[in-house]
């Protein structure tokens, strides 16, 4: 069954660059979720969109940004990268009106030099 | 804030024992879902259950949820070196469909 995928999977920038993580849900999820996880922290939701519009928001720095086109896969910016965003950032999706289990991807390893 | 705190941090079995982890939590849920992440890896669903369920098994995974208490607990029973993960809990709340990851519990599963 077709998964959660992310891309990049490893991502290298340098601070004050910016970065464009990548997600493509499982296909007829309406929802996405982005999760930025620190080493050694649990998983901080960041946002989430419901059929292309946002619809939660958590701890997502004014830096970065993110949105859910027309094929619903959906793209976080991160602008202004500081050595503190390092840290692996994962991407789920699922279906409202079913059992709203979140499904992750593999993430994308950000790392700020 | 997390809204999950999930005891004990790191616990360390031999093989063919049974793990136990709790989980707790603030507000009112919806659903409680259990995850487990290899190191560097993406989450894997393992379990969810409903706020109106108290227990739930999947093979060697039991779960059990008090809302009294607002704590749920995970048990893998004849635990296996495969099992060695990190496992969280996850919550959503009314009004809010995103879930919330408690701390995790660091498993070591010893051969």
């Amino acid at each position: 069954a077709a998964g959660v995928i992310q891309s990049p999977r490893h991502l290298i920038k340098e601070k004050r660059e910016t970065a464009t993580l990548k997600c493509y849900p499982i296909p007829r999820h309406d929802t996405v979720y982005w999760y930025q996880q620190g080493p050694g922290q649990d998983p901080q939701f960041l946002i989430s969109f419901y059929e292309k519009m946002q619809s939660d928001k958590g701890s997502i720095p004014d830096r970065f940004s993110a949105q859910q086109f027309s094929d619903y896969h959906s793209e976080l910016n991160m602008s202004s990268l500081e050595l503190g965003d390092s840290a692996l950032y994962f991407c789920a999706s699922s279906l409202v009106g079913g059992n709203t289990e979140a499904f992750f991807g593999q993430g994308t390893r950000l790392t700020v030099v | 804030s997390q809204q999950g705190e999930e005891d004990p941090q790191a616990l360390s079995i031999q093989e063919g024992e049974n793990a136990t982890m709790n989980c707790s939590y603030k507000t009112s849920i919806n659903n409680l879902q259990w995850y487990r992440q290899n190191s560097g890896r993406g989450l894997v669903h393992l379990i969810l259950i409903r706020s109106n369920e108290r227990e739930k098994h999947s093979g060697r995974l039991r779960v059990t949820l008090d809302t009294s208490k607002k704590s749920s607990s995970l048990l893998i029973t004849a635990s296996r070196a495969a099992d060695t993960a990190s496992y969280f809990c996850a919550t959503d709340g009314t009004g809010r469909r995103a879930l919330t990851f408690g701390s995790g519990t660091r498993l070591q599963v010893q051969p």
